[in-house]
């Protein structure tokens, strides 16, 4: 079964640090990965997702994601934080056999000023 | 162009009640998503929409979910029997339908909360 994980519960920053939420997935096949950010009260927007070809992957917002096959994993970064990145941030993988999103459990991001 | 929207955005009943939750998908998007996501959780697969037909309703939790999408645009979510437990936000997303790499796109949800 296809899974990702997302190891924290909470991160931490402050503004202009660089930022990094983690993401780890587990897939037969080759992935289909996404990054999701949800502000209160609103429903998920897209950042960016890694199809194929290059590994590193640029997104809105300034983000950008590294994907790892070696480590599987889709950690999402960003080089200088805002207190306005400060969300809730979803990873998911595709599932091959149909078209659902499955989901980690979210990472909440608080950017201080 | 507008996006996903849902109607109630909030939606109180009585357990027992019948509810039905309301999806408009972007125009165009052939296909169409129903998932569920409860306190502090990702949000969970109900079900998948491609045309009118469900190509994958293997989320739902049992036969009081059904889900609906008759012409192939807006998508009608309902419940029966209400249970406590129904309580969460539901969300509906659209893509433009090929499989893969195409992202979707979500509305902002319905609350629903079932006293």
């Amino acid at each position: 079964a296809q899974s990702v994980a997302q190891p924290e519960d909470q991160v931490n920053v402050a503004e202009g640090n660089p930022l990094t939420v983690k993401c780890t997935y587990s897939v037969s096949g080759n992935p289909y990965l996404f990054w999701y950010v949800q502000y209160p009260n609103r429903g998920l927007q897209f950042l960016l997702k890694y199809i194929t070809g290059d590994n590193l992957v640029k997104g809105s917002y300034g983000f950008e994601a590294e994907f790892n096959k070696s480590q599987t994993s889709f950690h999402l970064k960003k080089p200088s934080a805002l207190v306005s990145d400060s969300a809730l941030y979803f990873c998911a993988v595709r599932d091959h056999n149909t078209d659902k999103l499955i989901f980690g459990t979210g990472t909440r991001l608080q950017v201080f000023p | 162009g507008a996006g996903v929207s849902q109607t109630p955005s909030n939606k109180v009943t009585e357990k027992g009640k019948y509810v039905e939750l309301r999806c408009d998908p972007i125009s165009g998007h052939t296909a169409l998503y129903w998932y569920r996501q409860s306190l502090g959780q990702g949000p969970e697969f109900l079900i998948y929409f491609q045309g009118t037909g469900a190509a994958d309703d293997s989320g739902l939790p049992n036969d009081r979910f059904f889900a609906v999408r008759p012409e192939g645009s807006v998508s009608t979510l309902k419940i029966q029997r209400t249970e406590r437990g129904d309580s969460a936000v539901y969300l509906c997303a659209s893509s433009s339908g090929l499989a893969g790499g195409h992202e979707q796109f979500f509305g902002p949800g319905t609350r629903l909360t079932v006293l």
